[in-house]
């Protein structure tokens, strides 16, 4: 069974701060993986994709890879009370097209 | 570019009812995935339609159906209609070749009632 897994939260951090939302994925032939934001009522955004190990920046946004130990991340910098959604892990595997995706973390950005 | 469009937005049908729901991708993609959420639930994989044909297809019954035209828009069927299945519905496109992006429309809210 593949299988993404997050924590689904409330994650609290303090406006101006790092958030940090990880994400673990279990299938070693997992290639692509996406990072969503999803905002109550509305559906999901894609905010972030990355391929390959390291790191990959976008704003305040970074997406984190780390292959060898299956998991990946989104830092958020200076976090803004708008940055208070829910984040969906989405991940790729093989050449299949079908995404599987984790449960979400629900991210609060106190002012 | 337009987005991904569905339709209708918001939807109320009685149990033992069918519902039929659309969507058109993003010009030039040509596969469209279906997703049911629930309320505290993931997004549960229906099914992707690529070029007319269904690549794959998630755990849902048979009463979930789903088609797709040679201009790759396309339609989810639900019949027989549970109580269960209210949720939001959503559509996803994507090129559907070399990569693996998706892009989702804004949902129909169904509710059985």
């Amino acid at each position: 069974q593949k299988e993404v897994e997050q924590n689904s939260g409330p994650l609290s951090v303090p406006e101006g701060a790092i958030a940090s939302l990880n994400c673990t994925y279990s299938d070693r032939g997992s290639q692509s993986f996406f990072w969503y934001r999803q905002y109550s009522g509305k559906s999901p955004e894609l905010i972030m994709f990355i391929y390959s190990n390291g790191d990959k920046e976008d704003g305040r946004f970074t997406a984190q890879l780390n292959k060898a130990s299956q998991y990946v991340s989104l830092l958020i910098r200076d976090s803004q009370p708008s940055d208070s959604a829910t984040y969906l892990c989405a991940v790729n595997i093989g050449s299949n097209y079908q995404l599987i995706w984790g449960a979400g973390t629900k991210l609060i950005i106190k002012p | 570019k337009a987005g991904v469009t569905q339709t209708p937005r918001y939807l109320i049908k009685t149990r033992g009812q069918q519902v039929t729901l659309s969507c058109s991708p993003i010009s030039g993609h040509r596969s469209v995935s279906w997703y049911q959420q629930t309320p505290g639930q993931g997004l549960q994989f229906l099914f992707e339609y690529f070029s007319e044909t269904q690549r794959n297809k998630g755990n849902f019954p048979g009463r979930f159906s789903g088609r797709q035209f040679s201009n790759s828009r396309s339609e989810m069927n639900v019949s027989t209609l549970e109580l269960g299945d209210s949720a939001l519905y959503l559509c996803a496109s994507s090129v559907g070749t070399r990569n693996y992006e998706q892009y989702f429309g804004p949902g129909t809210r169904l509710t059985v009632t």
